[in-house]
């Protein structure tokens, strides 16, 4: 099975910062990629679809790129709602994996 | 919009059977090019995929939990279940549905609440 690694698995960030999180793929799956965010106590969000699709309603903000192996989601000028954990999953074929998770902290 | 509600015992018994169920509103469970997940997350710990059905029936299922878990649907009450055999203090999580687009470029969307199920004697 294809695994999913993100990192860092956490980070500290401020309010205006240009916060990265990466996601790894162990096998090529072009752009079946998604992102999502939960807030404690929360179901999980979807951010971005195909790996760079923003979801209806979603703030411009985020933005995810890549495809094959490597995926990053992009948070610019981050805000104090943004501080949660973010989770890349693949969408190609069962089981639709998820990554471990990276928890953006203040 | 479809929303998703998560029904079932909060308390299952080591050894037993836990059920729960999704209901779907505002939506069909039986609309084409969506399938209907159960995604689990123990406390604290990340997102796992459990498996995902189609309304005709077609179901997938995450290796590792094969052996033990049912997925269903019952189309006229617009419900997807999940049962999950013996159960031990490893399966205490919160339980969440998801739609599911169908296809290689698919998502999950939108989700229940989550339903919290511990497994204690």
């Amino acid at each position: 099975d294809i695994q999913m690694t993100q990192s860092p698995s956490s980070l500290s960030a401020s309010v205006g910062d240009r916060v990265i999180i990466t996601c790894r793929a162990t096998q090529n799956i072009k752009n079946y990629l998604n992102w999502y965010q939960q807030k404690p106590g929360k179901a999980p969000q979807l951010l971005i679809y195909a790996a760079s699709s923003l979801q209806s309603g979603v703030p411009s903000r985020f933005s995810g790129s890549g495809s094959g192996t490597d995926f990053t989601l992009t948070i610019s000028n981050l805000q104090p709602e943004d501080f949660a954990t973010y989770y890349c999953q693949k969408s190609y074929g069962p089981p639709r994996t998820f990554g471990g998770g990276t928890k953006v902290e203040i | 919009q479809v929303q998703l509600q998560e029904s079932g015992p909060g308390l299952v018994k080591p050894s037993q059977t836990l059920s729960l169920t999704c209901t779907v509103s505002g939506g069909s469970i039986s609309s084409d090019g969506y399938y209907w997940s159960w995604v689990r997350q123990h406390p604290g710990k990340g997102l796992e995929w459990m498996a995902c059905i189609y309304h005709r029936g077609a179901t997938y299922y995450n290796p590792s939990l094969k052996s033990r878990m049912t997925i269903s649907v019952d189309t006229s009450k617009n419900q997807f279940s999940l049962k999950l055999s013996s159960v031990t203090a490893a399966d205490t999580a919160v339980y969440y549905c998801a739609r599911d687009r169908a296809g290689d470029i698919s998502w999950f969307d939108p989700w229940g609440h989550g339903a919290l199920v511990t497994v204690s004697s």
